[in-house]
């Protein structure tokens, strides 16, 4: 039973060049969270998804990010036009049913942007 | 809106040695608590949680933690600890029906031999 699966594990990218983060839940789970950790800071919640849905996008910054959660495939969390502030590690979070049962963290994306 | 205060922001013992994490949180409604380690590159793994009942909870790893609820406090502890124990800690805490965690800005606990 996989856990959480992100990749890339690593990603550089240049000034102006878009990312693209996958994250596939856990086997069973349908809920979707994305956090993001800058240098020597704690995770900041990013979006809430469901299947299909965008259920809570209040730490998203209002432009250049967006995620989705697709009926097939895996959740995609997009950075256009990368600036080098959005140099961080990116977590995806998967869970059955909610939060009171915890979360369940990917080994997270590390972005660089040089 | 909750928020979480981590006092320590490295934390640094020697082997067998007991320690303590500290972990405030402020908060007007009630919450559920969690404690995250985070080895280095890699991600998050859920040492312990607390959702109702007793207030001391034992996790994996040896730790446990109190919740306080007169001192919004839920600190982390290990009487006795070993070098693999080396990693960041993280508490976060969740409202209760909500869906998002907020999380301190960590403690780096450094083992020495």
């Amino acid at each position: 039973n996989a856990g959480v699966m992100q990749n890339p594990r690593h990603l550089v990218r240049r000034r102006g060049q878009e990312a693209r983060l996958r994250c596939s839940p856990m086997k069973g789970h349908s809920h979707v969270y994305w956090y993001r950790q800058l240098p020597e800071e704690g995770l900041k919640f990013m979006v809430y998804l469901q299947k299909e849905n965008i259920i809570d996008e209040s730490g998203m910054p209002k432009e250049r990010f967006s995620a989705e959660f697709p009926k097939e495939g895996p959740s995609i969390l997009r950075i256009q036009q990368v600036v080098r502030g959005d140099s961080a590690a990116y977590f995806c979070a998967s869970s059955a049913t909610g939060i009171s049962y915890g979360y369940t963290f990917g080994s997270g994306t590390r972005l660089t942007v040089v | 809106a909750q928020s979480v205060t981590q006092l320590d922001s490295q934390v640094p013992v020697f082997e067998e040695a007991p320690v303590e994490l500290r972990c405030n949180y402020s908060s007007s409604v009630s919450v559920y608590l969690f404690w995250y380690v985070q080895y280095p590159n890699q991600g998050l793994q859920l040492l312990l949680k607390y959702l109702s009942g007793s207030t001391l909870v034992k996790g994996i790893n040896g730790f446990e933690a109190e919740f306080n609820k007169s001192q919004t406090s839920f600190h982390l502890r290990k009487p006795s600890v070993h070098i693999s124990d080396t990693a960041e800690y993280f508490c976060a805490v969740n409202l209760q029906g909500a869906q998002k965690l907020v999380f301190g800005q960590g403690t780096r606990l450094t083992i020495n031999p």
